[in-house]
């Protein structure tokens, strides 16, 4: 089956470590996408990548960081310079070319600061 | 600045009482505006895509509108497994390929 896979489903975080939110799609899609979701707040973009070994900040890039070496992976490492890191990260993935652009998300990663 | 505001916040229904969620935006140039089905603790789920202005997409007991401003999300005789967050997001044709969501309509159909 086709569709995006996130691990881990929960991650708990010492303050002043630095984790990695894994990303992997078989969908063929090029472009890949970070979110953050907080209650009461939308979606809201993190990093996001139209090619191999090139990405982009979205609105809220300061505290992580992305690498996009295969098509197939987007991991997320959430920095110590995150001040409020506790949300839950979704990945998702688009293709890039055509008239419909929707993105398909994973399932999510909760990560809590302890 | 692209806006998109999602009313209500919350909608309790009775099984079978229909109703319409609201989607109003602000984008410069819309590309598309999409619809997404979301359950507790999992990532949001792809309903529909509308691209311009009188166009209609239909799915079982949902049906999604769109006009210049605003978009509604009709649920017909509703039943509990349709209780959910429904987000909805607009793609600004300035930010091809990012999406930009409300904060989503919590619906719970009572049975």
């Amino acid at each position: 089956d086709g569709g995006i896979t996130q691990s881990p489903k929960y991650l708990f975080r010492k303050e002043g470590q630095n984790v990695t939110l894994s990303c992997e799609q078989n969908l063929n899609h090029d472009a890949m996408y970070w979110y953050r979701q907080d209650p009461g707040q939308g979606l809201r973009l993190i990093y996001y990548s139209q090619i191999v070994n090139d990405f982009q900040k979205g609105d809220i890039a300061e505290g992580y960081s992305v690498s996009r070496e295969k098509k197939e992976s987007f991991p997320l490492t959430v920095t110590s310079a995150q001040k409020n890191p506790t949300a839950f990260y979704l990945c998702a993935s688009s293709i890039v070319q055509g008239a419909s652009n929707e993105q398909f998300f994973g399932p999510g990663t909760r990560l809590t600061v302890l | 600045e692209d806006q998109v505001t999602q009313s209500p916040e919350a909608l309790r229904l009775q099984e079978g009482e229909s109703s319409s969620l609201n989607c109003s935006y602000t984008v410069s140039g819309l590309r598309g505006l999409f619809w997404y089905r979301q359950d507790p603790g999992k990532g949001p789920e792809f309903l529909f895509t509308l691209y311009s202005a009188g166009e209609e997409k239909e799915k079982e007991r949902l049906k999604a509108t769109l006009t210049k401003k605003e978009s509604f999300l009709h649920i017909t005789a509703p039943k509990p497994e349709d209780s959910a967050t429904y987000l909805c997001a607009v793609q600004a044709v300035r930010r091809a390929n990012n999406l930009f969501f409300g904060t989503g309509t919590r619906l719970t159909v009572i049975p």
